[in-house]
């Protein structure tokens, strides 16, 4: 049973537009919620994350929103640059055992010049 | 220059041979942990460890031994067992402090295992 999923194995947005990235979870014992960011053939690199008495994180270009009672979150990047070009991981985890989390499949993100 | 290194980038075993994945961290942190990634899928936890000399096991443990003497070190045997090691590895670590919130994990730059 996986208890983070995100649907969308890939998205292609163009260049300067909105890109949305979707994250659903399972377990209502999650309380902090993070995304991370990935280029090939190298390790995944904090971007931002968001806590559960929250319902939106902002961060420059990238906003984290959470909606804990359909358990879903989303992070959007306005505007895109062709550097966001990565895969994206979504990861949750609970404050009992903070820093062990669970993550996503990962979503590729295309922008397109 | 804090960070995380693994050693070595890229590895070739043999069926049947146990091999020894290098993590080391600078960064003071207490916790660590190793992934395992495959084409298309998200991170798999194999083992984690919180504090010296105490680990446990993740979501995928078999075929794999860890051991944490040194709070720098977490190194990761992938042993004869495990049947299917051909994958990408992942070290992290993370500052542990339990109940008072999150804690992002900073992630080495991967060992690509392929086994021959």
């Amino acid at each position: 049973d996986q208890q983070v999923k995100q649907n969308s194995p890939s998205l292609s947005v163009q260049e300067g537009r909105i890109s949305i990235l979707n994250c659903d979870y399972t377990n209502s014992m999650f309380d902090y919620f993070l995304w991370y960011k990935k280029y090939p053939a190298e390790g995944p690199t904090f971007l931002i994350s968001i806590s559960s008495i929250k319902d939106k994180n902002e961060d420059g270009r990238f906003t984290v929103f959470l909606n804990k009672s359909a358990k879903h979150l989303s992070l959007h990047i306005v505007p895109s640059q062709p550097g966001d070009s990565a895969v994206y991981f979504c990861a949750a985890s609970t404050n009992t055992n903070a820093g062990k989390s669970t993550f996503g499949d990962g979503t590729t993100l295309t922008v397109k010049p | 220059d804090g960070g995380i290194t693994q050693s070595p980038k890229y590895l070739f075993r043999k069926e049947g041979q146990n091999v020894t994945l290098s993590c080391e961290q600078n960064l003071n942190h207490d916790a660590m942990y190793w992934y395992r990634q495959d084409p298309g899928q998200g991170l798999r936890l194999i083992y984690y460890s919180q504090i010296v000399n105490d680990f446990q096991k993740g979501d995928i443990a078999e075929g794999y031994s860890v051991s944490r003497e040194k709070k720098e070190s977490f190194p990761l045997t992938v042993t004869s067992a495990q049947k299917n090691p051909t994958a990408f590895y992942l070290c992290a670590s993370s500052l542990r402090t339990p109940g008072s919130g999150y804690n992002e994990q900073f992630f080495g730059p991967g060992t690509r295992l392929t086994v021959l």
